[in-house]
């Protein structure tokens, strides 16, 4: 079945540094991939998406590449601020054909501390 | 706004006790899931919907019930509240053939068991 594994944290770093979290999947066909964002206490927040190959997500200094080829959906920010300290979450939904219902896999998260 | 609301942000119940957790959304979407999630397991799906009263179990049932009596609303109940069912409870929803939209979260419940 589906599947998605993060990198391992939790990471830590200081305030502009830049960031790379690692997330690879496994799928039949060409699923939607997405990054979330759950920040203390609270529920998850969509950061971004693509649902085709070679697309490029992007919201509020993020970006992930969707890599067929490397079936890896890796994300990243060339400028890291306290704010930004999180869980992040990668996920996938099924690919075309059958019945998933739009159903996420997700990876375990990734906890993300930023120091000043 | 679109929202996913969930009725309590903390709860706290004795073991044996039957609980519902609530979940409404606006968005007038058909998929509603309930996720629990602990550390270092990540999100597990308990149930899903795909439309008023259809249910499918998820990946970890046991233990829980769900109700879909109206599209915006579905509900999680635990049968006999157990101490391993502390945790924190997310609701989501997306619409019909929403693979490429992925969820709407509500801001989850934190159920203490105890």
């Amino acid at each position: 079945g589906d599947s998605v594994t993060q990198m391992e944290g939790p990471v830590t770093l200081s305030e502009e540094a830049c960031l790379t979290i690692n997330c690879t999947y496994t799928a039949t066909g060409y699923p939607s991939l997405f990054w979330y964002v759950q920040y203390p206490g609270e529920g998850l927040q969509l950061l971004l998406k693509a649902t085709k190959a070679d697309d490029k997500g992007s919201n509020k200094g993020f970006e992930a590449t969707y890599r067929k080829e490397t079936t890896s959906f890796h994300l990243e920010k060339g400028s890291v601020q306290v704010s930004d300290s999180a869980v992040y979450f990668c996920a996938l939904s099924g690919s075309a054909g059958g019945t998933s219902y739009g159903k996420l896999t997700f990876g375990q998260g990734t906890i993300l501390t930023v120091h000043p | 706004d679109v929202k996913v609301t969930q009725s309590s942000r903390y709860l706290v119940k004795r073991t044996g006790e039957k609980v519902f957790l609530e979940c409404v959304q606006d968005m007038d979407h058909e998929n509603m899931f309930w996720y629990r999630q602990d550390p270092g397991l990540g999100l597990r799906l308990i149930y899903f919907s795909y439309d008023v009263k259809m249910k499918e179990k998820g990946d970890i049932p046991e233990g829980y019930s769900v109700s879909r009596e109206k599209k915006e609303r579905f509900s999680l109940i635990l049968e006999s509240a157990s101490t391993n069912q502390t945790s924190m409870y997310l609701c989501a929803s997306s619409p019909a053939g929403g693979r490429d939209y992925g969820y709407t979260f509500g801001s989850g419940t934190r159920l203490t068991v105890v």
